[in-house]
């Protein structure tokens, strides 16, 4: 069965940093795309970065060069490294098995940047 | 302002069929791209509904169906039941985009 579990949400201040992981079990996270989906109080899905099965990473115009997507084969685990965060950054963050159409779904984390 | 447009709302009586829009243009449904579905029930994370325009995955009842046609997309609910009370949201991908994987700005469906 496939599982995801995201962790290392909270509040943040402005310009602070985080860092999000998303433990996966029943797939390989290293033979997969990898996506990160973030979702806005109120509002609706927004793609944020993908990491594909060959190392290759993409972003969102909005978190690109303060976003950073990676992963660690071993732990069969996939992060998200957050810095210089806004306010408008806030967000439940969803990890998600795929490129698109995907296939599973973590619960979500919910990240708060406020002062 | 989303790539995708759906309808904000759409309701219908149990028993009933409700179809949910997602429009979008030549640079991504209309090029050919693969439009998929997802349910996000209350306080919960989004499920795959349907993938590759018309596919349902494991376990999604055979009352959702999706088409897609020119530039447009479609779900299909029939026999609307209560548990269908969700958000339903669109994704394709855009190639005018350096950003491509794009989101419908989602549809509230309530069951009368």
């Amino acid at each position: 069965e496939v599982q995801l579990v995201e962790s290392g949400g909270g509040l943040v201040q402005p310009g602070g940093s985080l860092r999000l992981s998303c433990a996966a079990s029943g797939f390989t996270v290293s033979s997969n795309y990898m996506s990160w989906v973030r979702q806005a109080p109120g509002k609706g899905l927004e793609w944020v970065s993908v990491i594909y099965s060959g190392g290759s990473t993409y972003y969102a115009d909005s978190v690109k060069g303060r976003f950073t997507i990676s992963r660690h084969n071993s732990k069969n685990t996939l992060y998200l490294q957050m810095n210089s965060l806004r306010a408008e950054d806030t967000a439940v963050y969803y990890c998600a098995r795929g490129r698109d159409g995907y296939t599973g779904w973590g619960q979500g984390t919910l990240v708060t940047v406020s002062s | 302002q989303s790539v995708l447009t759906q309808p904000p709302s759409v309701s219908g009586a149990p028993g009933q069929r409700v179809t949910i829009s997602c429009t979008g243009s030549s640079s991504n449904i209309g090029a050919g791209y693969d439009v998929h579905w997802y349910q996000q029930l209350p306080g919960t994370a989004p499920k795959l509904l349907i993938y590759g325009n018309s596919n349902r995955p494991s376990g999604v009842p055979d009352r959702f169906s999706g088409s897609k046609s020119g530039t447009s997309a479609s779900l299909a609910i029939t026999g609307l039941q209560a548990e269908d009370e969700a958000d339903y949201y669109c994704q394709s991908y855009d190639s005018s985009l350096s950003a491509p994987w794009v989101f419908g700005g989602g549809t509230k469906l309530t069951v009368l």
